[in-house]
């Protein structure tokens, strides 16, 4: 079956403008994950969301960030007034549950680069 | 101190010699224990896992990974590697902390196998 997909795959703005990236988890799985990669670095969490409870926000850098999702389907992040220090690779993965052993499938990731 | 500790940043070795990548935990994390391998271009993909039971998990593509509770590690092994191998290899745990469900990563060992 497919993977987790993420749009655009790499997405180039100026600093200021707002960016909307896209994570399609995998049918049927209930959690959903947002990292961040920042070059060199390791991934850093950002925010959760396991069905329909309130999404685990912790990792969020600044309110700048912000992540939508509807059930258990699309899940969107945005990101507003986009600084330098946000360029990186943007990672989504899904699980069939947000329990600590499940495996978590990753997306192949957007690169946003802002100038 | 970190959550995860992978001690080596660049790994280059020659095909068909052995390689371990290193990795130690702290006590912030669960003991469920991960390596995953990002490709170029790629999303991460799970090579093994350690839940509980055989400290020796053998994982795809011929790497196995121990794990050690008295060093607080999770070395990752293949006993002769490949041009293929070439990637990042991400060590991960989740946080033991509260309902902490994401994972917390180390930053990455380049592993470069030279003909």
């Amino acid at each position: 079956g497919a993977g987790v997909s993420q749009s655009p795959s790499n997405k180039v703005t100026e600093k200021g403008k707002d960016v909307e990236l896209r994570c399609d988890p995998i049918s049927g799985h209930t959690a959903l994950y947002w990292y961040r990669q920042r070059l060199g670095q390791g991934l850093e969490f950002l925010i959760y969301f396991q069905g329909n409870s309130a999404p685990d926000k912790s990792g969020l850098p600044s309110d700048r960030f912000s992540a939508e999702r509807t059930g258990e389907s699309v899940s969107t992040l945005t990101i507003q007034r986009t600084q330098q220090e946000d360029s990186a690779v943007y990672l989504c993965a899904s699980s069939r549950e947000a329990v600590s052993y499940n495996e978590q499938f990753f997306g192949p990731g957007t690169r946003l680069t802002v100038l | 101190a970190q959550s995860v500790t992978q001690l080596d940043s660049q790994v280059p070795v020659f095909e068909e010699a052995p390689v371990e990548l290193r990795c130690n935990y702290s006590s912030s994390v669960s003991v469920y224990l991960f390596w995953y391998v990002q490709y170029p271009n790629q999303g991460l993909q799970l090579l093994l896992k350690y839940l509980s039971g055989s400290t020796l998990v053998k994982g795809i593509n011929g790497f196995e990974a121990e794990f050690n509770k008295s060093q607080t590690s999770f070395h990752l092994r293949k006993p002769s590697v490949h041009i293929s191998d070439t990637a990042e290899y991400f060590c991960a745990a989740p946080l033991s902390s509260g309902s902490a469900r994401q994972l917390t990563f180390g930053s990455g060992t380049q592993l470069t196998v030279l003909p």
